[in-house]
């Protein structure tokens, strides 16, 4: 079984452009999850997708959204880059979405903001 | 407030030790406990987690973890360790009795074996 796939794996953007992650979801799983990991920060939840709509996104501005697709894959977008976007981004999915069900990780996206 | 602490941020162990890898939890409900772990430039891959029954929790590579609510702890251990064990790991409790799905990270700890 394939497993949560991103692309691209490494991305390098100035100030101010804009960016689009994206994430594949393993067969068969609804929910996506979106998660930031900067350096000195730690994993900070971002937006969680289930069934094409958005149902929960953490403490970021608006600047940070996304969307999920009918085959349950899901872009971020980021505008306006800041230099403390860069980070590695993080794509999670899971079966249900609903209560108690395990994300699974892809590897990742790493954005350099210069 | 709902968190995950992680006390050690950085563990040393001779390969073929046993390591212990502590975990503390605040949290108002029933807590969902996961394990990650995360080798460098590496997305996240799960050990084990807790969600109901026995206490004590087997996962991959050997890894176990104890929960113990008394104490608000959720260990991970491994009775040998391998070279191949170097990496950070992750604790995480879900947010799932309020539904918001997102997980609540503690800050890692990074494990280095020495020979």
């Amino acid at each position: 079984e394939a497993g949560v796939t991103q692309s691209p794996t490494h991305l390098i953007k100035t100030r101010g452009q804009q960016v689009t992650l994206r994430c594949s979801p393993i067969s068969g799983h609804t929910s996506v999850y979106w998660y930031q990991q900067a350096l000195g920060l730690g994993l900070q939840f971002l937006l969680w997708y289930d069934e094409g709509e958005e149902r929960n996104r953490g403490n970021f501005p608006p600047r940070f959204s996304g969307r999920q697709f009918p085959n349950y894959s899901s872009e971020l977008n980021v505008n306006a880059l800041e230099l403390e976007d860069s980070a590695l981004y993080l794509c999670a999915s899971s079966r249900q979405g609903a209560r108690s069900d395990t994300q699974y990780f892809g590897p990742g996206t790493r954005l350099t903001v210069l | 407030a709902q968190s995950v602490t992680q006390p050690d941020i950085h563990i040393t162990v001779s390969e073929g030790a046993s390591l212990e890898l502590r975990c503390n939890y605040s949290y108002g409900a029933t807590p969902y406990l996961f394990w990650y772990v995360q080798s460098p430039g590496q997305g996240l891959q799960l050990l084990l987690k807790y969600f109901s029954g026995d206490t004590l929790v087997q996962g991959i590579k050997g890894f176990e973890a104890e929960f113990k609510r008394s104490q608000s702890s959720f260990n991970l251990r491994k009775p040998s360790v391998h070279w191949s064990d170097a990496a950070e790991y992750f604790c995480a409790v879900g947010d799932f009795s309020s539904n918001t799905g997102k997980l609540i990270f503690g800050q890692g700890t990074t494990l280095q074996v020495k020979p």
